[in-house]
């Protein structure tokens, strides 16, 4: 069976300061990775996803940036945090090619920028 | 591009009352949907998904959804509320025009009274 990891659960990081999250799939080849982020209180807002190594998307935010450098590991940087980056952030997989497969979430961060 | 619209923010219903979460959708070719539940600081868990076959989909935790075509719909139903029920729920389709995105409803948060 498939399990994801992710790390860490909590971080409280000074504004300014870089950032590094990591998630990793075990169980499955050549997944589907995604970054999610949940502000207080609202919807999940995509943030990147990748189809294969190497391969990003990037749906929104200028100040984060995602990388994929193994087929089963996606991590979210930042080289600046700044406030409003605070919030609860998600990886998620699913199988590669297949639509009608549900994606399948990590534990989430919780990130406080202070 | 597909998106799903769930009604209410917030649903209070008496333990032992019907569960009723509404989600409509817009696709232009036949949807796959999902529904997803979250307790506080933890990832998405799956409840059911909708992929094409029967339109009447069981779940976990007693759940079910109907996917009616001709109302664009997929409520998320359960017969008799539980406390441990209390929690946010979304719903989500993924995009079939290759894009291999999932988009999320807002969420509607659920509180059972006792």
């Amino acid at each position: 069976s498939q399990t994801i990891h992710q790390w860490p659960a909590t971080l409280v990081q000074p504004v300014g300061s870089p950032l590094s999250l990591e998630c990793t799939v075990e169980g499955t080849s050549n997944p589907n990775l995604y970054w999610y982020r949940q502000a207080a209180g609202r919807g999940l807002q995509l943030l990147f996803y990748s189809v294969g190594i190497g391969q990003i998307s990037s749906e929104v935010p200028q100040n984060l940036s995602a990388s994929r450098p193994q087929d089963r590991q996606f991590i979210l940087s930042s080289k600046k945090l700044l406030l409003s980056d605070s919030g609860f952030y998600l990886c998620a997989w699913t199988f590669q090619g297949r639509t009608n497969s549900p994606l399948h979430f990590g534990n989430g961060t919780r990130l406080t920028v202070t | 591009a597909q998106s799903v619209t769930q009604l209410g923010s917030h649903v209070s219903v008496s333990e032992g009352a019907l569960v009723l979460l509404r989600c409509n959708y817009s696709s232009s070719v036949p949807p796959y949907l999902f529904w997803y539940v979250q307790y506080p600081n933890q990832g998405l868990q799956l409840l059911l998904k909708y992929t094409s076959a029967a339109t009447l989909v069981k779940g976990i935790n007693g759940f079910e959804a109907e996917f009616k075509k001709s109302e664009t719909s997929f409520h998320l139903t359960k017969p008799s509320a539980h406390m441990s029920d209390a929690a946010e729920y979304f719903c989500a389709v993924s995009d079939q025009a290759g894009t291999y995105k999932y988009i999320f409803g807002t969420g509607t948060r659920l509180k059972v009274l006792a």
